[in-house]
């Protein structure tokens, strides 16, 4: 069936690096563009980054910009998001999802993975 | 801090009608830029529920639908069921930002 499931969230210590993935299955990968979403503990939902169905554009929230890069690989289905110089504001469930065109609506969305910014 | 404004919760009894506010502005549902909402249960994968204003998803009942008017939109749950204890956000694209935005959040309690 259509899925997007997230993996390689953890603990980081503030000012270290971490990539997580997100792994599509179920669908025409490289016909969708896609984004991370995050929700940080009691908080709402924040839009992070999307990259287009080919990878020849993204987009990052300002929160990120500078920090965080998103990026894929269709041979292998998947979509991924380097996030460097992290902050404890970065600890959150990020949640990647799909759309049609860049800023359409997300159909489809993953389950998510927890990254902890905690020294 | 989010440009689309929500109020924190809103509650009613089984089969009551309930409606959730999402206030933006000039730079996004002003604008004219599609509306979408989604439902978040805890645990799972957020769901979408409506697009392009009032439009379903398959699968979604028709209890839910969502209407624009200016710089706000809302989504209505008519005949509200006790699995429809959850949190809402509404989304959109805001020209200002150049990306994407959700709502603040509504928690729906039923009574």
């Amino acid at each position: 069936q259509v899925q997007l499931v997230e993996s390689g969230g953890g603990v980081v210590q503030p000012g270290r690096s971490l990539r997580i993935s997100c792994a599509a299955s179920g669908f025409t990968f490289n016909d969708y563009a896609v984004h991370w979403v995050r929700q940080a503990p009691g908080k709402g939902l924040e839009w992070v980054a999307v990259i287009s169905y080919d990878g020849s554009k993204k987009y990052y929230a300002d929160s990120v910009k500078g920090r965080f890069t998103i990026s894929r690989d269709n041979s292998k289905n998947a979509l991924y998001l380097q996030m460097n110089s992290l902050r404890v504001d970065d600890t959150a469930v990020y949640y990647c999802a799909r759309s049609s065109l860049v800023w359409d609506y997300m159909d489809v969305w993953g389950k998510g993975t927890t990254v902890t910014v905690s020294s | 801090q989010s440009v689309l404004t929500q109020p924190p919760s809103v509650s009613g009894a089984p089969g009551q009608r309930v409606t959730i506010s999402c206030t933006g502005s000039s730079s996004n549902i002003g604008a004219g830029y599609d509306v979408r909402w989604y439902q978040l249960l805890p645990g799972t994968a957020p769901k979408l529920l409506i697009y392009g204003n009032n439009n379903r998803p398959s699968g979604v009942p028709d209890r839910f639908s969502g209407s624009n008017s200016g710089t706000s939109a809302s989504l209505a749950i008519t005949g509200l069921q006790a699995e429809d204890e959850a949190d809402y956000y509404c989304q959109s694209y805001d020209s200002s930002l150049s990306g994407s935005v959700f709502g603040t959040g509504t928690k729906v309690t039923v009574l």
